[in-house]
C-alpha cells in the first residue's frame, strides 16, 4: 500500500473513445503528478498541480486533459488517443513541489487499439 | 535542456556479485534521489542526498553523491534475486524543482 491509488489498473480503449484515469492520496501531500512511461524511455512528466493549481504541463498534447479538484485527487482524461499512446500512466504525489521525493501509485496499464 | 544520465542500461549478474549504476547530470543538482521499479511495477522512493560527497547506506545498498553534486551512484554488494528491477536517480530540474528522471539501470540477477 502506497497510499497513493490509481484506477483502473487495466484499460484498453479505440481511438474514438473516451476515457478516465483517476489518482486517489492519502498522504495529505499538497503537489501531484501525472508521469507517462513508455518502453525504453525514461519517465516523462506530464502535468503538476500544486495546491490543487496546475503549475506545469510538459507540452503534452490536448487529447490527454488533467483536472484536479482538491489536493487528494487528479484526474486524466483521455480521448481520441493515437496507439502511441500506449503507456504506463503513473500518478504520484509529494508533500510539496520543491525537492521532495515523490510517491507513486501503482499505474494505469494503458492500450489503444 | 537539463539531462540526467545513467549507465548502464542493463546488468545480468550472478547471484552474490556486487552491482553498481551511475547518474550523472549535464548541471549541478540540489539533491539526488534514488528509485527502484520492480518487473511489473511501480517506481519506489529509496533515499535522498543533499550534500556534496554524501555517502549512504541501507543494508547492502550504499549511495553516493559527488564532490561536485552533478553525478552518482548505487551500489549493491553481494546481490541477491530480490534485487532485480530497474534503480532510478531523478534530480530537480534547475528551475521548477520538478524531477527529472534517468533511463534507469535494468538488473537482472541470475541465481
Amino acid at each position: 500500500e502506497t497510499g497513493v491509488t490509481q484506477t483502473p489498473r487495466h484499460l484498453v480503449m479505440g481511438m474514438t473513445n473516451k476515457k478516465s484515469l483517476k489518482c486517489e492520496q492519502h498522504l495529505g501531500h499538497n503537489a501531484m503528478y501525472w508521469y507517462k512511461q513508455s518502453a525504453k524511455k525514461p519517465l516523462e512528466l506530464m502535468f503538476v498541480y500544486n495546491f490543487k493549481e496546475q503549475t506545469e504541463n510538459n507540452s503534452v498534447p490536448s487529447r490527454f486533459s488533467p483536472e484536479c479538484p482538491n489536493s487528494s485527487h487528479l484526474f486524466l482524461h483521455l480521448h481520441t488517443l493515437q496507439p502511441e499512446d500506449s503507456a504506463l500512466y503513473l500518478c504520484a504525489s509529494s508533500p510539496r513541489v520543491e525537492n521532495t521525493e515523490a510517491f507513486f501509485g501503482q499505474g494505469t496499464r494503458l492500450t489503444v487499439v | 535542456g537539463q539531462q540526467v544520465m545513467q549507465i548502464p542500461q542493463y546488468q545480468h549478474v550472478q547471484e552474490g556479485e556486487d552491482f553498481t549504476t551511475y547518474c550523472n547530470s549535464s548541471t549541478t543538482l540540489s539533491n539526488i534521489q534514488w528509485y527502484k521499479q520492480r518487473p511489473g511495477g511501480h517506481p519506489v522512493f529509496l533515499i535522498q542526498l543533499v550534500k556534496s560527497g554524501e555517502v549512504k547506506k541501507q543494508k547492502r545498498l550504499t549511495f553516493q553523491f559527488g564532490e561536485a553534486k552533478k553525478n552518482s551512484s548505487l551500489h549493491i554488494t553481494a546481490t541477491q534475486t530480490t534485487d532485480v528491477g530497474t534503480y532510478f536517480c531523478a534530480g530537480p530540474m534547475e528551475y521548477g524543482n520538478k524531477l527529472v528522471f534517468g533511463a534507469g539501470t535494468i538488473l537482472r540477477v541470475k541465481s
